[in-house]
């Protein structure tokens, strides 16, 4: 049962270009959700989120979507950086417990 | 300020043993979730602690257990390994552990089971 999908397992980009990510989600009791960047032999590291009351989220490059009704979220990079190669995962936190989607890995290419 | 520290980084283990993976939270911080992470599986919730408390589990069998000691280190047990357990295993710390608080991360066990 995945209650947080990411359809596509990877995405190319042109440097430059916009980036992006989307996720889907099927339990509407999630009231956060956040987007955390990965880096091969690292953990996870925290990229921004949003409230489940708001439905934009910016910070710097990074600008977050939410559209409850349709259960979807988005993660926009503009302008995308070769250094924003790594795998992308959208979560949803409902109370104590947070659910990662299986990842989008971004290539940004020069 | 020193991150999540999980130990060890690399482990082999061989089918039917157990195996115990240690994790230290960021000072200060209360709350340890534990994920493992397969291909093409994303990062799968194994359990969250507070305060010594397991707060929340995921779906994974009695095989895998955790506990958390009042320095709010955390320790994860794998009893009667599987091959299929062979993944990276991550735990991460957060103050609270709800909200829109991030969690961090650490670099994670690779647990390679043969």
């Amino acid at each position: 049962d995945q209650q947080v999908k990411q359809n596509s397992p990877s995405l190319s980009v042109q440097e430059g270009r916009i980036s992006i990510l989307n996720c889907d989600y099927t339990n509407s009791m999630f009231d956060y959700f956040l987007w955390y960047k990965k880096y091969p032999a690292e953990g996870p590291t925290f990229l921004i989120s949003i409230s489940s009351i708001k439905d934009k989220n910016e910070d710097g490059r990074f600008t977050v979507f939410l559209n409850k009704s349709a259960k979807h979220l988005s993660l926009h990079i503009v302008p995308s950086q070769p250094g924003d190669s790594a795998v992308y995962f959208c979560a949803a936190r409902e109370g104590f417990k947070t659910i990662f989607g299986a990842g989008t890995r971004l290539f940004v290419k020069a | 300020k020193a991150g999540v520290t999980q130990t060890p980084r690399y482990l082999i283990k061989t089918r039917g043993q157990q195996v115990t993976l240690s994790c230290s939270p960021i000072s200060g911080h209360r709350s340890v979730s534990w994920y493992q992470q397969t291909p093409g599986q994303g990062l799968q919730f194994l359990f969250e602690y507070f305060s010594e408390t397991q707060r929340n589990k995921g779906n994974f069998p009695g095989r895998f257990s955790g506990r958390q000691f009042s320095n709010s280190r955390s320790e994860m047990n794998v009893s009667t390994l599987e091959l299929g357990d062979s993944a990276l295993y991550l735990c991460a710390s957060s103050p609270m552990g709800r909200g829109d608080t991030e969690a961090f991360f650490g670099q994670g066990t690779r647990l390679t089971v043969v």
